[in-house]
């Protein structure tokens, strides 16, 4: 199995900022994701981080808000730019190797 | 479109009794299949996998595929407080992403 810790854990920030977080992996994964949820619901993808090339989205979330970065096959990064109240969410990195896929602890943010 | 469908619950199970959860799916060609349990305000943790049809048991949980059916399920062995969360089940085919249920919420009953 794979364990993957998250920076931060959670954050409060001001409507219009932006927020990098970091996912790191133990170990050598094939593939990470990002995922968003929102309390009381279950998860949604925002998108697969490719290493070496540009993020996969999904429909409804675009590059320019939600910039991924993954330099290598342990890291990566999601900014969320720009920020409303509405991206208010709990926000997860995922990592897959082999079959199996386990997730970070999530950063919990807070947009005032 | 791919779905994976789950009673959302809640679920109440007395403290000792076999908790059954259920997940249909709607592609015929998904080949991996998951359940997730996901305590109040933590991430998702896997505790089950199965690939094939059949049984597959690990401590006090069961996992069952029936590919012809398109369902797989959770069994939870004497039930304990403990077990009260929310189970997601989550199928895929190959490398593509993960499709999530909406997870159904069990309360295990003191």
């Amino acid at each position: 199995s794979a364990v993957i810790s998250q920076k931060p854990s959670r954050d409060i920030c001001q409507r219009g900022t932006s927020l990098t977080i970091q996912c790191q992996v133990d170990s050598q994964v094939t593939m990470m994701f990002w995922y968003r949820q929102q309390p009381g619901q279950s998860l949604t993808l925002i998108a697969t981080a490719n290493q070496g090339s540009e993020a996969t989205y999904e429909s409804g979330f675009v590059i320019d808000k939600f910039p991924i970065s993954r330099p290598n096959l342990t890291f990566s990064t999601l900014t969320v730019s720009n920020m409303s109240p509405e991206d208010s969410s709990i926000y997860l990195c995922s990592a897959r190797g082999g079959y199996e896929q386990y997730f970070g602890p999530g950063t919990r943010l807070t947009v005032t | 479109q791919k779905e994976v469908e789950q009673n959302s619950g809640p679920l109440s199970v007395p403290e000792g009794a076999i908790a059954s959860l259920n997940c249909t799916y709607s592609d015929r060609v998904s080949q991996s299949f998951f359940w997730y349990r996901q305590y109040s305000g933590k991430s998702p943790e896997l505790i089950m996998s199965i690939y094939s049809n059949g049984d597959k048991e690990d401590g006090r949980f069961t996992a069952q595929l029936n590919k012809a059916s398109q369902y797989v399920s959770l069994l939870i062995r004497d039930s304990q407080p403990s077990d009260s969360a929310t189970y997601l089940c989550a199928v895929t085919y190959g490398n593509e992403k993960l499709t999530f249920g909406t997870g159904t919420r069990l309360t295990i009953i003191p």
